[in-house]
C-alpha cells in the first residue's frame, strides 16, 4: 500500500528565509508525486509535479527515489506563500486516485 | 468552465438530521472524488467514481455515509443520521488523467459542515 508522510503539521519562517516542506512516501512501484497548495479561502490546487521538473512561484521539488522523498523548497519565502501544502502520490501515469499526506501549514512572518 | 461546483458552501445542522452535499464536476472529466478535511486527520479520500460507477468506497467512515453519481454531471454525498464528529470540510474533485496525461485533480470550494 502507498503512504505519504509530512512530518511537520506547522512550519513558521520569516520572509526572505529559505523554506523546506518535507514529504516522504512509501510505494513499491514508480509513483508520480505532486504538491498541492490551499491558500486561505481558495481551492486546493496543483502547485507542481515531479515529472515536469519545473519551478512554480519559486518552488521546486526533487524526487529522491533512494530516500523516497519529495521535499518542497524555496530559497526565499514570501508572505504570500503562507498556505496549507499537501504532498500527494499517484500510482504512475495510469493511476487515478491520489494519496495525500497530512498537510503542512506554512506561515511566513513579515 | 466554472470549475468544480459544490453546494451548499456552508451547512449547519443538528445531530440526527440528514445532510446532502452536492457536486458538479468539470465537464468531460471521468473521475469524481469525495474528500473530507479535518484538522486532526488532514485530507481523507471517502469514495471515488469512474464514469459514474463507484470504484473504491473503502474510505467511507460507516454506513451513515452514502454517495451516488446518477449521471456524469452530478454527484451527492449523504450523511444520515449526522453526528457532531462529522463536522468537517467536504471537498469534491474531478479529473481526467487519460485526457491530461497525468493525474491532476481539480477541487471544488468545499462544503463546511457543522453538526451541532
Amino acid at each position: 500500500a502507498q503512504r505519504v508522510t509530512q512530518p511537520e503539521k506547522l512550519l513558521s519562517v520569516f520572509k526572505g528565509a529559505p523554506v523546506e516542506l518535507k514529504c516522504n512516501y512509501s510505494y513499491s512501484g514508480s509513483p508520480e508525486l505532486f504538491w498541492y497548495v490551499q491558500y486561505s479561502r481558495q481551492r486546493l490546487q496543483l502547485l507542481l509535479r515531479h515529472i515536469s521538473r519545473e519551478s512554480i512561484k519559486g518552488f521546486t521539488a526533487d524526487l529522491n527515489k533512494g530516500e523516497t522523498s519529495f521535499h518542497l523548497k524555496k530559497p526565499f519565502a514570501q508572505e504570500e506563500d503562507s498556505a496549507m501544502y499537501y504532498c500527494a502520490l499517484s500510482r504512475g501515469p495510469s493511476g487515478s486516485r491520489l494519496t495525500f499526506g497530512e498537510g503542512t501549514q506554512l506561515t511566513v512572518n513579515p | 468552465d466554472a470549475g468544480v461546483i459544490q453546494s451548499p458552501r456552508h451547512e449547519v445542522t443538528e445531530m440526527g438530521q440528514e445532510v446532502t452535499l452536492r457536486c458538479k464536476p468539470i465537464s468531460g472529466h471521468d473521475y469524481l472524488f469525495w474528500y473530507r478535511q479535518t484538522m486532526m486527520r488532514g485530507l481523507e479520500l471517502l469514495i471515488y467514481f469512474n464514469n459514474n460507477v463507484p470504484i473504491d468506497d473503502s474510505g467511507m467512515p460507516e454506513d451513515r455515509f452514502s454517495a451516488k453519481m446518477p449521471n456524469a454531471s452530478f454527484s451527492t454525498l449523504k450523511i444520515q443520521p449526522s453526528e457532531p464528529r462529522d463536522s468537517a470540510v467536504y471537498f469534491c474533485a474531478s479529473s481526467s488523467p487519460g485526457l491530461a496525461g497525468y493525474n491532476e485533480q481539480f477541487f471544488g470550494p468545499g462544503t463546511r459542515l457543522t453538526v451541532l
